[in-house]
């Protein structure tokens, strides 16, 4: 049981230039969720999903994109990466959405760094 | 807006000795408090989740407690370790689905 895993652990990228990040988790979870941490900010929530098929906009989803046609990958995409998307980039899921007492499970995160 | 406000937001503490960090929140309408701790370098792990009727809940050394009345909770660290240095974050769960992080209390612990 790997639980959360998160692909790749760090990644540079140019200012226009795209790419995915990778999520899967093997507990046969519904609810899956992208996070950013920037420094001296709390976790802010990006896209989240209710299950396969089903995705929904975050707190800041602004430059992100995300699809969900697997229970088990929630992948993120940036579109064309910007300096300000220089972040920590978490994934986590749970059996049920975040308004149940289910425990969230996070991965050990995507260091990106936008130059 | 919705709120989560942690204190203090970084301390030093004895190993073997106790702490408390406090978490106050704005956000309604409430479901869940969590307190996660997390490593550095590493994704937050869960501790404790509490829902409205629940005013305590352990975890091991660690010990949460809610006043929803007051929107507070506090989580206590018991008999502390040198492996409890870490950051721990309070998450208010309101609404749909929606999520308030607080930005961390920051612990380290020395020998």
């Amino acid at each position: 049981n790997a639980g959360v895993t998160q692909t790749p652990k760090f990644q540079v990228l140019k200012t226009g230039q795209s790419m995915t990040l990778q999520c899967a988790q093997d507990m046969n979870h519904e609810y899956m969720s992208w996070y950013r941490q920037d420094p001296g900010m709390g976790l802010r929530l990006i896209h989240y999903s209710v299950g396969a098929g089903i995705t929904d906009q975050g707190e800041v989803p602004n430059g992100y994109n995300v699809s969900r046609s697997t229970t088990e990958d929630f992948p993120l995409r940036l579109l064309s990466a910007a300096p300000s998307q220089t972040s920590v980039y978490f994934c986590a899921s749970s059996y049920s959405g975040t308004s149940g007492a289910d425990t969230q499970y996070f991965g050990p995160g995507t260091r990106l760094t936008v130059l | 807006k919705n709120q989560v406000e942690q204190s203090p937001q970084s301390l030093i503490i004895l190993e073997g000795k106790n702490c408390t960090l406090q978490c106050n929140y704005t956000v309604s309408p409430f479901s869940n408090l969590r307190w996660y701790k997390q490593d550095t370098g590493r994704g937050p792990v869960s501790l404790t989740i509490m829902t409205f009727s629940e005013n305590t809940k352990s975890n091991g050394r660690y010990t949460a407690t809610l006043d929803a009345d007051t929107k507070q909770s506090s989580l206590h660290i018991t008999a502390s370790q040198l492996s409890d240095s870490a950051s721990y974050i309070c998450v208010v769960s309101y609404g749909n689905n929606r999520l308030a992080f607080g930005k961390g209390n920051q612990v380290v612990v020395i020998p």
